[in-house]
This record gives C-alpha cells, sequence and structure tokens, in this order.
C-alpha cells in the first residue's frame, strides 16, 4: 500500500489567499485525522472523520479552517482567507476504526508558509 | 486523558540501549499507553502501546510499571536512525483522539 497521501508537499502563498490541503488516506481506513504542527504548539489535532462524517472538529482554530470528506478515499482542509499564523507543517492521518488499536498512519504532511 | 511527562531531550551511544522514561500518574484503568516516534521532517510513526502488561515487538519493549503510574520504552540497540522525538500518549480505551505531548528529543550519538 502507498501508505497516507498528501499533497502539496509543500505550498507558499500571500495572505489573504485560500488554501487547499489534500489527503488520500490508506485504502479500507475509515478514520481520517488532521494535525496541525508548529515549533510553539506541537502537534495538534484539528478534526476527525469517521466514515466519512466529521466526528471532533473541537481542534479547528477558527472559522477561516474547513474539512471535508466527501468519499473514502479523499478528504481536504481549507484555509481562507490564509493568515501568516495558518504558517505550520498540516499532517493527515488514517486509522483503521474496526482493529481500534489506537495505531495511526500518518502522511508526510504539508508544510505550509503564509506570507 | 490523563496528561503525561517527559524529559524534553536524551542522548544514547549508538549501539547501547536507549530507555526513555514517561511518568502518567493519573492514569485511569482503562487507559492505555501509546509510543510514537517523529523522525525529522516526517510524519510520526506508531511505536508500541500496552495496558498493564510489558509488551515487546520489533521496534521497542515498553515496560509499564505495576502501579502503571509510569513507563519505560526501550530501544534495545539504537542505531542513528532511531534519533526522533518520542511521544508517550496516554488514550481512553475506545477513544479515537490521540493527543500529543511535547516529547523527548533523543539524540543518538556515534
Amino acid at each position: 500500500d502507498a501508505g497516507v497521501i498528501q499533497s502539496p508537499r509543500h505550498e507558499v502563498t500571500e495572505m489573504g489567499q485560500e488554501v487547499t490541503l489534500r489527503c488520500k488516506p490508506i485504502s479500507g481506513h475509515n478514520s481520517l485525522f488532521w494535525y496541525r504542527q508548529t515549533m510553539m504548539r506541537g502537534l495538534e489535532l484539528l478534526i476527525y472523520f469517521n466514515n466519512n462524517v466529521p466526528i471532533d472538529d473541537s481542534g479547528m482554530p477558527e472559522d477561516r479552517f474547513s474539512a471535508k470528506m466527501p468519499n473514502a478515499s479523499f478528504s481536504t482542509l481549507k484555509i481562507q482567507p490564509s493568515e501568516p499564523r495558518d504558517s505550520a507543517v498540516y499532517f493527515c492521518a488514517s486509522s483503521p476504526r474496526a482493529q481500534n488499536t489506537g495505531e495511526l498512519f500518518f502522511g508526510e504532511g504539508s508544510r505550509l508558509t503564509v506570507l | 486523558d490523563a496528561k503525561t511527562t517527559q524529559p524534553p531531550s536524551m542522548d544514547c551511544a549508538e549501539g547501547r540501549a536507549a530507555n526513555l522514561p514517561c511518568n502518567h500518574s493519573t492514569i485511569s484503568g482503562n487507559e492505555y499507553v501509546y509510543w510514537y516516534r517523529q523522525i525529522h521532517s516526517q510524519g510520526p510513526q506508531y511505536i508500541i502501546h500496552g495496558l498493564k502488561n510489558n509488551e515487546t515487538n520489533e521496534m521497542a519493549s515498553l515496560i509499564i510499571t505495576e502501579d502503571r503510574k509510569s513507563s519505560t520504552l526501550i530501544l534495545p540497540h539504537a542505531t542513528l536512525r532511531d534519533t526522533a522525538v518520542y511521544y508517550c500518549i496516554v488514550r481512553l480505551q475506545g477513544a479515537q483522539k490521540l493527543v500529543f505531548g511535547q516529547g523527548t528529543r533523543l539524540t543518538i550519538n556515534p
């Protein structure tokens, strides 16, 4: 299996622009997680889905952030409008919920820089 | 979920055993201990987890004290590739969220 695939790997944009990060989970996994990592705050859980349904979005920082999972093989995290403080590495992870072993499989991350 | 406390950094010589401690004094009976690591510029990677018995897999061993208030992750023969940030996480049985703390930055020296 190819693992969790994220795109783009790197994005540089200007303040005010819309940013869309994409994630393809591992086939057969039905839980998907979005994390953000910064030096100051470490790894923070933003939102997670079970069977394409958002379960907990309490970590989403504000209304500028939105996440969708239109089907089992694709999710997006959108920031509109972006701000410099959104600069971070965004990780997507998936998990086979049926096993519920707590093992999350992470992608390589998308490094976002907002100027 | 119970809080964990880890030293911010540790060093270990290549080829020696690396022992990473974690305190979780407020852990409850149905909370598991998980260990993940994050090598520079990569996503976190699952290592091992346990409830009360010691566990071993191809990557590491997990030793949990009898009172479950602390645990130690052991990398038996550390290599340079084991240099990473190691996270100890406590997670409620059946819960899905994993909440990461600051972890321990382990440096393996040649």
